[in-house]
């Protein structure tokens, strides 16, 4: 079974710029395991912010971008706002059979 | 517009069983791969199992043997059957597309 991981917790200032991560331990993530990047607010649903390591929703705010990054798949936020504060999980796709998620980054907006 | 809306989620009692229902509108079950994934109280989330267009199905290890996921393509509604159920499958459990989430059903399993 493979373990995916982000970083528990990060800030970063309104306005800045800020890039999660999400590794496994099988090797390089990479264009084959679609990373997904999902943002869930207190109380409430996930809601799929990334697909496929890049692709965007129509709901996708355009401050949020995906990308791999030194063998990881990674979520950028250029010009953070007081609204991103939430919880990030990626996913990872193993040969399709096997899904897993990271265990969640708690971005702060301070 | 896409909703997905869960329902059958309630209190069972350790070794019972409960089906979920997740009813599709603007969205086609059939024609997408859909999974279910569950979030025990404070922690993160957690795969639990998908259904591909083409009937293929898979699970978590931590479910394999007990939980089975079907979609009826008539109805469009995807389903996990959930036997043999122990405390720690107590969780909100989402059905996802996953582009599109439900807002989910709590499962208790408490005696």
């Amino acid at each position: 079974q493979a373990v995916v991981t982000q970083e528990p917790s990060l800030t970063v200032s309104p306005g800045g710029t800020v890039t999660l991560t999400c590794g496994s331990s099988t090797g390089a993530v990479t264009s084959g395991h679609y990373p997904y990047w999902f943002q869930q607010k207190p109380g409430q649903a996930p809601r799929t912010l990334i697909y496929d390591t890049s692709n965007k929703h129509s709901w996708t705010p355009a401050r949020f971008s995906g990308s791999l990054l030194g063998g990881k798949a990674a979520l950028t936020l250029s010009g953070a706002q007081p609204e991103d504060e939430a919880e990030y999980y990626c996913l990872l796709s193993y040969s399709g059979a096997n899904w897993v998620f990271g265990g969640g980054t708690k971005l702060t907006v301070l | 517009e896409v909703q997905l809306v869960e329902s059958g989620g309630g209190l069972v009692q350790p070794g019972g069983s409960l089906r979920l229902s997740c009813a599709a509108s603007g969205f086609t079950v059939s024609s997408n791969y859909m999974s279910w994934v569950r979030q025990a109280p404070g922690k993160g989330l957690e795969w639990v199992s998908v259904i591909y267009s083409g009937g293929s199905t898979y699970y978590a290890d931590s479910v394999k043997g007990r939980f089975t996921i079907s979609r009826d393509n008539s109805k469009n509604t995807l389903y996990l059957q959930m036997n043999s159920l122990r405390a720690e499958d107590t969780a909100v459990y989402y059905c996802a597309s996953p582009s599109y989430w439900g807002q989910g059903t709590l499962v208790t399993v408490s005696s």
